[in-house]
């Protein structure tokens, strides 16, 4: 099945400061989904972003599917930022027992 | 305006009870999910199900017993349960199967004691 991996695991972070996250995968896909589980479990749908950037507020996504990585950038980061960042991918050829791959994610804590 | 809601929240029970989780969407989704978070934070799919056909079901002991009343409900039951059963559930809906965006309920804190 397809890989996926994130980098780096573990992030600390003055409030302020931006960062980048990175997510490798393995194999084409269609599309690729970023994830913010805050400290009290939630888990909420950042971007859905088959290809190109996308931009909500101070987060913005890149994805380039040719090169199999996607970007999650953090600017200006805030305490409210500090959770696990995963992001989950399809396989390219979806039947219908296909099913989403998640990465590892990236443990994110932003100090005041 | 909850769009996935799952009930309960917390879960703290005995070895060797059965339990159930419930989970709701109000989205319109036709595909609802069932993933398992380890204490590493890994994240599962345990089963997934389409306009309440069964279409995955992973390695999942037989204990664990998804039901799909209506596409908009998707409910897990628990036989037996297990210390290793001891996680975080999520349900999760999408529409148009695991290509679309997928939205998550807020977990089930599973405690086995």
């Amino acid at each position: 099945g397809i890989q996926v991996e994130q980098s780096p695991p573990d992030l600390i972070l003055q409030e302020g400061a931006n960062s980048t996250l990175r997510c490798n995968f393995s194999d084409s896909v269609n599309n690729l989904q970023w994830f913010h589980q805050n400290p009290w479990g939630q888990l909420i749908n950042l971007f859905y972003i088959p290809s190109g950037t996308k931009q909500n507020g101070r987060l913005s996504a890149t994805t380039v599917a040719t090169e199999r990585y996607s970007l999650l950038y953090i600017s200006s980061s805030q305490t409210t930022d500090s959770g696990v960042y995963f992001c989950a991918v399809p396989p390219v050829y979806t039947g219908t027992a296909s099913k989403l791959t998640f990465g590892t994610g990236t443990r994110l804590q932003v100090t005041l | 305006d909850t769009a996935v809601s799952q009930t309960p929240k917390y879960l703290v029970t005995q070895m060797g009870n059965d339990k159930s989780i419930k989970c709701e969407q109000n989205l319109g989704h036709d595909t609802m999910y069932w993933y398992k978070q380890d204490s590493k934070k890994f994240l599962k799919i345990m089963f997934s199900y389409n306009n309440k056909e069964l279409i995955i079901n992973e390695t999942v002991p037989n204990r664990f017993s998804p039901k799909s009343p209506d596409k908009a409900h998707l409910n897990l039951h628990i036989n037996s349960l297990e210390l290793g059963d001891s996680a975080v559930y999520f349900c999760a809906s999408s529409h148009g199967g695991i290509g679309g965006k997928l939205f998550f309920g807020s977990g089930t804190q599973l405690s086995v004691l």
